[in-house]
């Protein structure tokens, strides 16, 4: 297995405009987990969601941010319009009942 | 009752020597205890896990010991390398819950050659 795919690895972006980060998780996983990594502020867990529905979006620090999960291999998060202290790395994770939690090698962001 | 508190923020230790990182919960509702490990430009990997119903986990160099009593479990890496700096996360949940882990702030670990 590839583990958990995270695209792109890298973005750099204008401040204003829209950003798409992608998941695929682990085949056979039940639950996807967001998270947004700084310096300042650690992991934190932004939403996740359980057999493709959001279960927990408390994390979502405002309504520019968005995540979807149209089907079990594939997962959106949007940021729209994005802000310079959105950057940070933003990191996929996938697990079944919590055994194989496993997280992508993550996005690093930088709006500017 | 969801934080789970991590020390200290970043350890030097020479290699050989025995790094210890400490965490404290609060929920006493949490039932699995995860370490995991982040090298520069990775993503957290699992490092190793214990349950409330052992005191004690040993995996090679790297051993949990848990206090269920004090809510503290800690992280030994014995015979320390330098192949051994990283990030270290301690983590807690409850496993028939909703798999949302809660993670602590970290640790950078430095070893020394």
């Amino acid at each position: 297995d590839a583990g958990v795919i995270q695209s792109p690895r890298h973005e750099v972006t204008e401040m204003g405009q829209e950003v798409t980060l992608r998941c695929k998780p682990i085949s056979g996983h039940n639950s996807l987990f967001w998270y947004r990594q700084t310096m300042m502020r650690g992991l934190e867990l932004l939403i996740y969601f359980n057999n493709n529905v959001p279960i927990d979006d408390s994390g979502m620090p405002e309504d520019r941010f968005s995540a979807k999960m149209p089907n079990a291999s594939f997962s959106t998060l949007k940021i729209q319009p994005s802000e310079p202290r959105d950057s940070a790395v933003y990191f996929c994770a996938s697990s079944f009942v919590l055994y194989g939690y496993t997280f992508g090698s993550g996005t690093r962001l930088t709006v500017v | 009752q969801q934080q789970v508190k991590q020390s200290p923020q970043s350890l030097i230790v020479q290699k050989g020597g025995i790094s210890i990182i400490n965490c404290a919960y609060e929920n006493t509702a949490f039932d699995y205890f995860p370490w995991y490990q982040q090298f520069p430009g990775k993503g957290p990997a699992l490092l190793i896990a214990i349950r409330p119903d052992v005191s004690e986990k040993k995996e090679g160099r790297f051993t949990i010991s848990f206090n269920k009593s004090a809510k503290q479990f800690s992280l030994h890496i014995m015979d320390s390398q330098p192949g051994d700096s990283a990030t270290y996360f301690c983590a807690s949940t409850i496993i028939q819950g909703a798999q949302k882990l809660v993670f602590g702030q970290g640790t950078r670990l430095t070893i020394n050659p």
